[in-house]
């Protein structure tokens, strides 16, 4: 089991370049999660699927970001026209139902 | 709304000293409660979960803590910390009994072993 994995570990882009994120689950759990972690908010929510399906995307900044799912073995997050304000560790994490939930190492995003 | 406080932003302490790392929650409801850790350039790690029940919960590395329902606190104990133990510790409450799975943090503690 090697884990919820995210790549790339780090990207810097150029203001106004578009970013992709990626995430592979744990084979088996139904539950896929983004958060943003900055020094100044911390840990903020962001989106989750389950089996897929969005279920709950109150946490997206509702212009530029968006998420998907289109199979269970990876998800994406997706920034367009990057923001230095959008430099942060971005963490995707899965879990099976209402047990314990496992992060990624993370991607730690820098607009420049 | 849930939310989570962590009122110690940084704590201190020798190695070889008990240690407690404080977490207070607001949640209407049956909270489901969480202690992780962020090593360095590392994603967070469970360390302990509490589901209603027996209000002191064993984790990993000797870590405990303890739910009290009359305080709203949730906070995270060991009796002698490890140079090791040097990390960030971010307290959650989920909010599973509403039907919904995602998770709240607090702000995180930065934990400082001293020699």
């Amino acid at each position: 089991n090697a884990g919820v994995i995210q790549t790339p570990r780090h990207k810097v882009t150029g203001k106004g370049q578009e970013a992709t994120l990626w995430c592979e689950p744990i084979s088996g759990h139904s539950a896929v999660f983004w958060y943003r972690q900055t020094i100044v908010q911390g840990l903020e929510f962001l989106t989750y699927f389950r089996n897929q399906a969005p279920i709950d995307d109150s946490g997206m900044p509702k212009e530029r970001f968006s998420a998907q799912m289109p199979n269970q073995s990876h998800s994406t997050l997706k920034i367009q026209s990057t923001q230095p304000q959008d430099s942060a560790v971005y963490l995707c994490a899965s879990s099976p139902r209402n047990t314990e939930v496992f992060f990624g190492k993370g991607t730690r995003l820098t607009v420049v | 709304a849930q939310s989570v406080t962590q009122p110690d932003a940084r704590v201190t302490v020798s190695e070889g000293a008990s240690l407690q790392l404080r977490c207070k929650y607001s949640y209407f409801g049956t909270p489901y409660l969480f202690w992780y850790v962020q090593y360095p350039r590392q994603g967070l790690q469970l360390l302990l979960k509490y589901y209603p029940g027996d209000p002191v919960v064993q984790g990993v590395n000797g870590f405990e803590a303890e739910f009290s329902k009359s305080n709203s606190s949730f906070h995270l104990r060991k009796a002698s910390v490890h140079w090791s133990d040097w990390a960030v510790y971010f307290c959650a409450v989920s909010m599973w009994s509403e039907g919904a799975d995602r998770l709240t943090f607090g702000k995180g503690t930065q934990l400082i072993i001293q020699p």
